[in-house]
Protein backbone atom coordinates (compact mmCIF):
# COMPACT_ATOMS: atom_id res chain seq x y z
CA UNK A 1 0.00 0.00 0.00
CA UNK A 2 1.26 3.40 -1.23
CA UNK A 3 1.67 6.17 1.43
CA UNK A 4 3.30 9.69 1.75
CA UNK A 5 3.55 11.47 4.73
CA UNK A 6 4.42 15.04 5.11
CA UNK A 7 7.25 16.32 8.08
CA UNK A 8 8.56 19.98 8.66
CA UNK A 9 8.61 23.02 10.58
CA UNK A 10 4.87 23.98 11.80
CA UNK A 11 6.22 27.47 11.82
CA UNK A 12 8.79 29.44 9.81
CA UNK A 13 9.67 33.08 10.26
CA UNK A 14 8.67 35.44 7.54
CA UNK A 15 11.75 35.90 5.09
CA UNK A 16 13.06 32.25 6.08
CA UNK A 17 13.19 29.10 3.69
CA UNK A 18 10.67 26.64 4.47
CA UNK A 19 11.93 23.18 3.40
CA UNK A 20 9.72 19.84 3.90
CA UNK A 21 9.67 16.47 3.41
CA UNK A 22 7.49 13.45 2.22
CA UNK A 23 8.47 9.99 2.36
CA UNK A 24 7.06 7.79 0.53
CA UNK A 25 6.71 4.12 2.17
CA UNK A 26 5.03 0.65 0.06
CA UNK A 27 6.18 2.10 -3.26
CA UNK A 28 9.89 2.95 -4.97
CA UNK A 29 10.23 6.55 -6.09
CA UNK A 30 12.18 5.68 -9.00
CA UNK A 31 9.07 3.67 -10.45
CA UNK A 32 8.56 6.33 -13.24
CA UNK A 33 5.91 8.94 -11.45
CA UNK A 34 5.99 11.83 -10.50
CA UNK A 35 6.23 13.54 -7.18
CA UNK A 36 4.63 16.73 -6.37
CA UNK A 37 3.38 19.38 -3.83
CA UNK A 38 -0.31 21.42 -3.25
CA UNK A 39 -0.85 23.73 -0.72
CA UNK A 40 -4.28 25.37 1.00
CA UNK A 41 -4.13 28.41 2.48
CA UNK A 42 -6.60 28.79 5.27
CA UNK A 43 -10.47 29.17 4.17
CA UNK A 44 -9.13 28.79 0.36
CA UNK A 45 -8.67 26.56 -2.45
CA UNK A 46 -6.06 24.37 -3.94
CA UNK A 47 -2.80 25.59 -5.25
CA UNK A 48 -0.74 23.29 -7.47
CA UNK A 49 3.05 24.15 -6.09
CA UNK A 50 4.90 21.58 -8.43
CA UNK A 51 6.40 18.83 -9.26
CA UNK A 52 9.45 16.64 -10.29
CA UNK A 53 10.53 13.39 -11.61
CA UNK A 54 13.26 11.22 -9.85
CA UNK A 55 15.17 12.50 -13.32
CA UNK A 56 15.30 16.21 -12.00
CA UNK A 57 12.74 16.81 -14.38
CA UNK A 58 10.63 19.44 -12.45
CA UNK A 59 7.24 20.98 -13.18
CA UNK A 60 6.39 24.50 -11.19
CA UNK A 61 3.60 27.17 -10.77
CA UNK A 62 4.77 30.01 -12.38
CA UNK A 63 3.45 32.27 -9.41
CA UNK A 64 5.92 30.49 -6.88
CA UNK A 65 8.64 29.04 -9.34
CA UNK A 66 11.44 31.99 -8.59
CA UNK A 67 11.30 30.56 -5.02
CA UNK A 68 10.37 26.88 -4.98
CA UNK A 69 12.52 23.84 -5.57
CA UNK A 70 11.25 20.15 -5.49
CA UNK A 71 13.82 17.66 -5.88
CA UNK A 72 14.21 13.94 -4.61
CA UNK A 73 16.39 11.59 -2.65
CA UNK A 74 15.89 8.24 -4.57
CA UNK A 75 18.34 6.39 -1.73
CA UNK A 76 15.57 7.66 1.07
CA UNK A 77 12.32 7.31 -1.16
CA UNK A 78 11.82 10.84 0.05
CA UNK A 79 11.10 14.20 -2.17
CA UNK A 80 11.39 17.45 -0.94
CA UNK A 81 10.02 20.96 -1.24
CA UNK A 82 11.98 24.26 -0.81
CA UNK A 83 10.45 27.77 -0.65
CA UNK A 84 12.74 30.49 -0.06
CA UNK A 85 11.72 33.92 1.41
CA UNK A 86 7.97 32.85 2.84
CA UNK A 87 5.62 35.46 4.11
CA UNK A 88 2.22 35.15 5.86
CA UNK A 89 0.49 34.40 2.48
CA UNK A 90 2.43 31.22 2.10
CA UNK A 91 0.63 30.29 5.49
CA UNK A 92 -1.13 26.72 4.26
CA UNK A 93 -1.85 23.02 4.94
CA UNK A 94 1.50 21.38 2.26
CA UNK A 95 0.25 18.11 1.12
CA UNK A 96 2.45 15.81 -1.00
CA UNK A 97 0.90 13.60 -3.87
CA UNK A 98 1.88 10.97 -6.50
CA UNK A 99 1.11 12.67 -9.45
CA UNK A 100 0.37 10.19 -12.71
CA UNK A 101 0.98 11.98 -15.73
CA UNK A 102 2.34 10.92 -19.24
CA UNK A 103 1.26 11.02 -22.92
CA UNK A 104 -1.96 9.55 -23.57
CA UNK A 105 -2.38 10.04 -27.72
CA UNK A 106 -1.20 14.05 -28.03
CA UNK A 107 -1.98 14.97 -24.84
CA UNK A 108 -0.44 14.88 -21.61
CA UNK A 109 -2.28 13.48 -18.65
CA UNK A 110 -1.66 15.03 -14.82
CA UNK A 111 -3.39 14.16 -12.09
CA UNK A 112 -2.69 12.86 -8.46
CA UNK A 113 -3.26 9.58 -7.16
CA UNK A 114 -1.92 8.99 -3.83
CA UNK A 115 -1.57 11.99 -1.09
CA UNK A 116 -0.46 12.58 2.32
CA UNK A 117 -2.51 14.14 4.87
CA UNK A 118 -0.94 17.32 5.10
CA UNK A 119 0.98 19.46 7.47
CA UNK A 120 0.28 22.76 8.54
CA UNK A 121 2.93 25.58 8.11
CA UNK A 122 2.34 29.14 9.36
CA UNK A 123 4.55 31.60 8.52
CA UNK A 124 4.61 34.19 11.22
CA UNK A 125 7.59 35.94 13.79
CA UNK B 1 -3.96 30.41 -16.33
CA UNK B 2 -6.80 28.27 -16.67
CA UNK B 3 -10.02 29.51 -13.84
CA UNK B 4 -12.02 26.95 -12.60
CA UNK B 5 -15.47 27.72 -11.07
CA UNK B 6 -17.22 25.58 -8.88
CA UNK B 7 -21.58 25.66 -7.77
CA UNK B 8 -22.46 25.16 -5.33
CA UNK B 9 -20.04 26.33 -2.92
CA UNK B 10 -22.29 24.09 -0.13
CA UNK B 11 -24.71 21.64 -0.98
CA UNK B 12 -26.71 20.26 2.02
CA UNK B 13 -28.12 16.56 1.45
CA UNK B 14 -29.45 13.47 3.03
CA UNK B 15 -28.32 9.72 2.50
CA UNK B 16 -30.06 8.48 -0.40
CA UNK B 17 -30.12 11.26 -2.33
CA UNK B 18 -28.71 11.93 -5.83
CA UNK B 19 -26.89 14.88 -5.81
CA UNK B 20 -24.58 17.17 -8.98
CA UNK B 21 -21.56 19.31 -8.45
CA UNK B 22 -20.48 21.61 -11.51
CA UNK B 23 -17.05 22.99 -12.88
CA UNK B 24 -17.36 25.38 -14.82
CA UNK B 25 -13.47 26.08 -16.70
CA UNK B 26 -12.37 29.32 -18.58
CA UNK B 27 -11.35 28.03 -21.74
CA UNK B 28 -12.20 24.86 -23.26
CA UNK B 29 -10.23 21.91 -21.81
CA UNK B 30 -11.44 19.18 -23.75
CA UNK B 31 -11.78 16.41 -21.15
CA UNK B 32 -8.75 16.65 -19.25
CA UNK B 33 -10.41 17.20 -15.89
CA UNK B 34 -10.20 15.32 -12.53
CA UNK B 35 -12.32 15.49 -9.44
CA UNK B 36 -11.25 14.43 -5.84
CA UNK B 37 -12.55 14.35 -2.43
CA UNK B 38 -11.35 15.72 0.78
CA UNK B 39 -12.42 14.44 4.17
CA UNK B 40 -11.48 16.79 7.14
CA UNK B 41 -8.02 15.94 8.85
CA UNK B 42 -6.90 13.90 5.36
CA UNK B 43 -5.32 14.44 1.84
CA UNK B 44 -7.87 14.17 -1.30
CA UNK B 45 -8.82 10.99 -2.78
CA UNK B 46 -8.89 10.82 -7.07
CA UNK B 47 -12.43 9.95 -7.68
CA UNK B 48 -12.38 10.80 -11.55
CA UNK B 49 -9.97 11.41 -14.13
CA UNK B 50 -10.70 12.15 -17.86
CA UNK B 51 -13.53 13.39 -17.26
CA UNK B 52 -15.74 10.71 -16.67
CA UNK B 53 -12.93 7.41 -15.94
CA UNK B 54 -13.67 6.09 -12.82
CA UNK B 55 -10.36 5.86 -10.49
CA UNK B 56 -9.88 2.26 -9.51
CA UNK B 57 -11.42 1.31 -6.15
CA UNK B 58 -14.43 3.96 -6.03
CA UNK B 59 -17.71 3.50 -5.83
CA UNK B 60 -19.89 3.48 -8.96
CA UNK B 61 -22.40 5.98 -7.44
CA UNK B 62 -19.97 8.69 -8.21
CA UNK B 63 -19.78 9.89 -11.81
CA UNK B 64 -18.47 12.42 -14.03
CA UNK B 65 -19.42 13.95 -17.11
CA UNK B 66 -18.55 16.62 -19.64
CA UNK B 67 -16.61 18.45 -21.93
CA UNK B 68 -15.14 21.42 -23.02
CA UNK B 69 -16.22 24.16 -20.36
CA UNK B 70 -18.68 22.53 -18.51
CA UNK B 71 -18.34 19.54 -16.46
CA UNK B 72 -20.47 17.65 -13.40
CA UNK B 73 -19.90 15.04 -10.58
CA UNK B 74 -23.28 13.44 -9.92
CA UNK B 75 -23.08 11.44 -6.66
CA UNK B 76 -25.82 8.33 -6.72
CA UNK B 77 -27.80 7.35 -3.56
CA UNK B 78 -25.36 9.48 -1.27
CA UNK B 79 -23.81 7.11 1.47
CA UNK B 80 -22.73 8.92 4.91
CA UNK B 81 -19.08 8.17 4.18
CA UNK B 82 -19.54 11.24 0.82
CA UNK B 83 -20.16 14.12 2.94
CA UNK B 84 -16.92 15.58 2.35
CA UNK B 85 -15.62 18.60 -0.28
CA UNK B 86 -14.92 17.86 -3.67
CA UNK B 87 -12.42 19.71 -6.05
CA UNK B 88 -12.32 19.79 -9.97
CA UNK B 89 -8.84 19.59 -11.15
CA UNK B 90 -7.86 20.69 -15.17
CA UNK B 91 -4.79 19.58 -16.43
CA UNK B 92 -5.12 21.11 -20.04
CA UNK B 93 -2.53 23.06 -19.59
CA UNK B 94 0.05 24.62 -16.87
CA UNK B 95 -0.21 25.88 -14.71
CA UNK B 96 -2.44 22.88 -12.87
CA UNK B 97 -5.53 24.42 -11.02
CA UNK B 98 -8.36 23.82 -9.09
CA UNK B 99 -11.93 24.49 -8.29
CA UNK B 100 -12.78 26.46 -5.15
CA UNK B 101 -13.97 23.17 -3.62
CA UNK B 102 -18.03 22.22 -2.89
CA UNK B 103 -18.83 20.67 0.69
CA UNK B 104 -21.38 18.47 0.50
CA UNK B 105 -22.89 18.56 4.17
CA UNK B 106 -25.50 17.01 5.63
CA UNK B 107 -29.10 18.33 5.80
Amino acid sequence: QVQLQESGPGLVKPSETLTLTCTVSGFSITSGYNWGWVRQPPGKGLEWIGSVHHSGNSYYNPSLESRVTISVDASQNQFFLKLTSVTAADTAMYSCARVQTGMAGDHYYYYMDVWGKGTTVTVSS
Amino acid sequence: AIWMTQSPSLLSASTGDRVTISCRVSQGIDNYLAWYQQKPGKGPELLIHDASTLQSGVPSRFRGSGSGTDFTLTIDCLQSEDFATYYCQQYYSFPITFGQGTRLEMK
